[in-house]
């Protein structure tokens, strides 16, 4: 298994750009997140969705927005960068609730000019 | 509502001397916790999780941690350190209830071995 992998490792955008941040798992998990880490902020996070076609909002959504037509996909969307979602962004995925042990992928490092 | 504190950002070890990175939390329910690590420029991975069995929990690499609910901490723990913990270190906590239950990251204590 592959478990969860993000594309692409880096970006680097310009303000305004708009970007998707892609996701997968292969371990056939209900439950995938994406987080933002921020030096000494731990990880927050963004977007979570429970199942395919079902999706809420984490601690702090604003400039993001997600969907899950899959089981195995997760894209994270950037509508409009801006230099505060200058971040690394994680994407996890468990097998049935977001309290349940999480599986990191590697992250994608953005930086927004 | 439930939080997580970690009071030190940075610890620094010799090689070989114990590591011990604290961790104190806030839960309204009887919780779950997990300390997670992160090599520099990796993912996070789980060290070991606390789950309302044993409250001596042993993990991954020499690591283990103790649950004691009457100080609400959960402080990690290893006997001798080696270069390779180098890392940043999260404690977690949740609450485990229902489908949107969710997890609540410490800011991360980054531990130094010293040669």
């Amino acid at each position: 298994n592959a478990g969860v992998t993000q594309t692409p490792k880096f970006q680097v955008l310009k303000t305004g750009q708009s970007m998707t941040l892609q996701c997968a798992q292969d371990m056939n998990h209900e439950y995938m997140s994406w987080y933002r880490q921020d030096p000494g902020m731990g990880l927050r996070l963004i977007h979570y969705s429970v199942g395919a076609g079902i999706t809420d909002q984490g601690e702090v959504p604003n400039g993001y927005n997600v969907s899950r037509s899959t089981t195995e996909d997760f894209p994270l969307r950037l509508l409009s960068a801006a230099p505060s979602q200058t971040s690394v962004y994680f994407c996890a995925s468990s097998y049935s609730r977001g309290g349940d042990t999480q599986y990191f992928g590697p992250g994608t490092r953005l930086t927004v000019l | 509502a439930q939080s997580v504190t970690q009071l030190d950002s940075h610890v620094s070890v010799s090689e070989g001397t114990p590591v011990l990175l604290r961790c104190n939390y806030s839960s309204s329910y009887s919780p779950s916790l997990f300390w997670y690590v992160q090599h520099p420029n990796k993912g996070l991975q789980l060290l070991l999780k606390y789950t309302s069995a044993a409250t001596l929990v042993k993990g991954i690499n020499g690591f283990e941690a103790e649950f004691k609910k009457s100080e609400t901490s959960f402080h990690l723990t290893k006997p001798s350190a080696h270069m390779s913990d180098a890392a940043e270190y999260f404690c977690v906590v949740s609450d485990l209830t229902g489908a949107n239950s969710k997890l609540t990251f410490g800011k991360g204590i980054t531990l130094s071995v010293r040669p």
